[in-house]
């Protein structure tokens, strides 16, 4: 049973649009929740922490977090063609899950 | 953010032979340090956990004797992938969390191993 779930993808999107990520995790207790981008043969990079429910913004992304339905999201304004690549949702409890990652292709 | 420096970023080498990847936290200390391994197209498979002056904490079905672990500082851990074989080329990367318990994760730039 995975921790924690995400849509493959891949996501297209226009360039300027919005492009929504979605996870779902199992465990209630987790405490904090974490979006990460990996472009292809990278590491990933932290782009957003939230850890208390609602929206926390940071430029042209917004993490929403929904205890009660755990669920997070990643809200990406203005896309840009250099946001093309996957998306990993990560949760704490105890240990760092991910999610499998949702890929995002923004086109110009 | 905080930063991890990995290296070496990619190594070949034959059969048989060891391998040892460093990681280093340059800007904070870091009691516990994660390894992941990463297929291609596949998402991120915790190893071990790392732990400053202990032995690690493997997942199930992690051998812990091919995959040697030393975190011998706080800020240094290595991954040493003895007696290697080609089924073990992979994206390796390890982590470490600023923060406490509830902080955020970093990660290295990855190593990159190809067995021949």
């Amino acid at each position: 049973q995975k921790e924690v779930e995400q849509n493959s993808g891949p996501l297209s999107v226009p360039e300027g649009a919005i492009a929504s990520l979605n996870c779902t995790y199992s465990d209630r207790g987790s405490q904090s929740f974490f979006w990460y981008r990996q472009y292809s043969g990278k590491s990933p990079e932290l782009i957003m922490s939230i850890y208390s429910n609602g929206d926390k913004e940071d430029g042209r992304f917004t993490a929403q977090l929904n205890k009660a339905s755990q669920y997070v999201s990643l809200l990406i304004r203005d896309s840009q063609p250099s946001d093309s690549a996957t998306y990993l949702c990560a949760v704490n409890f105890n240990k760092f899950y991910f999610g499998s990652g949702t890929k995002l292709n923004v086109k110009p | 953010g905080a930063v991890v420096s990995q290296h070496p970023s990619w190594v070949i080498c034959k059969s048989g032979t060891s391998v040892k990847i460093e990681c280093r936290s340059l800007d904070f200390q870091a009691t516990t340090m994660f390894w992941y391994r990463q297929f291609p197209k596949q998402s991120l498979m915790l190893m071990a956990t790392s732990n400053e002056g202990s032995k690690a904490t493997y997942e199930q079905g992690v051998e812990k004797d091919k995959f040697l672990i030393n975190h011998a500082s706080l800020t240094l851990s290595t991954l040493t992938v003895t007696s290697a074989h080609p089924e073990d080329s992979s994206f390796y990367i390890c982590s470490a969390r600023s923060g406490g318990a509830t902080g955020e994760l970093f990660f290295g730039e990855g190593s990159r191993l190809t067995v021949l």
